[in-house]
């Protein structure tokens, strides 16, 4: 079945630094989405892409959908420690759900 | 945007008792609701969808009589961890339909003493 790869599975950086995560998928996807997670905290949806070679920009983030729309990525410019978190990935599956890829774990050192 | 509030945020429980976990939609009338657990610094596994007025669906390796789903109206839905267990400490978060923006609920970390 589909699955969602994501690396690196940790990333730590020197605050001011770039972050890049990466999303790939053994099949095409319709569309992608990106959360964050803080420690100890849930979710929360960031963006979804849709089309092919789709990049949006939220503030320092920049999300890349592939032009197979088969990889994904996210990145971080000059990371502030606020940006700490887990990073998802997720695809769609069936029944509305997503599959969700491992994660990055992204600490940033002040 | 729409709310999905979860609770209990913690929970300690001894070994051998229930717990439920409830998520209820704020602002809007869900249809279905799904049920997630993440392991420490691990991604988030689907258990279960569960479906208002009728039986919830579940994953393969989920056993049904040990989470038990209930999705009595289009604004509850509950999880209740039956017998718990010490391996069954974990983190345990509910999520809206993608209608409503892919809410989650703010999740219950359940610890099995």
């Amino acid at each position: 079945g589909q699955q969602v790869m994501q690396i690196p599975q940790y990333q730590h950086v020197q605050e001011g630094e770039d972050f890049t995560t990466y999303c790939n998928s053994s099949t095409t996807l319709s569309n992608i989405q990106w959360y964050k997670q803080r420690p100890g905290g849930h979710p929360v949806f960031l963006i979804q892409l849709v089309k092919s070679g789709e990049v949006k920009k939220q503030k320092r983030l920049t999300f890349q959908f592939g032009e197979a729309k088969k990889n994904s990525s996210l990145h971080i410019t000059a990371t502030q420690t606020t940006d700490v978190g887990t990073y998802f990935c997720a695809g769609p599956r069936h029944n509305n759900d997503m599959r969700f890829g491992a994660g990055t774990r992204l600490t940033v050192k002040p | 945007g729409a709310v999905v509030s979860q609770h209990p945020s913690r929970v300690i429980c001894k070994s051998g008792t229930s717990v439920k976990i409830e998520c209820r939609s704020l602002d809007f009338q869900a249809t279905t609701m799904f049920w997630y657990r993440q392991f420490p610094k691990k991604s988030l596994m689907l258990m279960a969808t569960s479906n208002e007025g009728s039986k919830a669906t579940y994953e393969q390796g989920v056993e049904k009589d040990k989470f038990l789903i209930n999705h009595a109206s289009l604004t509850l839905s509950t999880l209740t961890v039956t017998s718990a267990h010490p391996e069954d400490s974990s983190f345990y978060i509910c999520r809206g339909p993608r209608e409503i923006g892919y809410t989650f609920g703010s999740g219950t970390r359940l610890t099995v003493v």
